[in-house]
């Protein structure tokens, strides 16, 4: 079945480090995939997406390319900030059967120190 | 304008007892998902509706869950002869249309259910 595996975590940064965040996936066909971020006491948001391979997803400076080849997806931002600090889950839609379905990661805590 | 809501926050229940949890999506949202999240894991789909009518229940755990959206709008979820592996966070998803990554799911807060 389709599954995604995100890197163990926790992961703890100093403000302005380099941040990636490891995904990998496993689904039949084409699926889209998605970065969520749940910050302290909030829901789950969408940060980005990208629903064919090599589209780049980005928004507020985090980015993320769909690597159909290593059937990845890994989170990247330049310089984080405090106000990063979050929980960070890897998605994806398989389509076809699965239309309405979000697969989740298992989540990756982000802790960024002043 | 108003995000999905769920209610209630909290809900602490006695094993055995029957619960229900009800999501009111975002308004003209014709789809609508609930998500169980255990401690420490990612959410786990449950449930998909398109309009009143369940588009893909696969995710159900057993037939002690239940889950009804009679207008097309707020849906409830029900759980019977609860059992204490059932305490999670129940969260509600809802979608212009259904998914397929084209219609971003927008997430309520969750009701965190425990179950003693």
């Amino acid at each position: 079945g389709d599954s995604v595996t995100q890197m163990e975590g926790p992961v703890t940064l100093s403000e302005e480090a380099f941040l990636t965040i490891n995904c990998t996936y496993t689904a039949t066909g084409y699926p889209s995939l998605f970065w969520y971020v749940q910050y302290p006491g909030e829901g789950l948001q969408l940060l980005l997406k990208a629903t064919k391979a090599d589209d780049k997803g980005s928004n507020k400076g985090f980015e993320a390319t769909y690597r159909k080849e290593t059937t990845s997806f890994h989170l990247e931002k330049g310089s984080v900030q405090v106000s990063d600090s979050a929980v960070y889950f890897c998605a994806l839609n398989a389509g076809g059967t699965s239309y309405g379905k979000l697969t989740f990661g298992q989540g990756t805590i982000l802790t960024v120190h002043p | 304008g108003a995000g999905v809501s769920q209610t209630p926050s909290n809900k602490v229940t006695e094993k055995g007892k029957y619960v229900e949890l009800r999501c009111d999506p975002i308004s003209g949202h014709t789809a609508l998902y609930w998500y169980r999240q255990s401690l420490g894991q990612g959410p786990e789909f449950l449930i998909y509706f398109q309009g009143t009518g369940a588009a893909d229940d696969s995710g159900l755990p057993n037939d002690r869950f239940f889950a009804v959206r009679p207008e097309g709008s707020v849906s409830t979820l029900k759980i019977q002869r609860t059992e204490r592996g059932d305490s999670a966070v129940y969260l509600c998803a809802s979608s212009l249309q259904g998914s397929g990554g084209r219609n971003e799911q927008f997430f309520g807060p969750g009701t965190r259910l425990t179950v003693l």
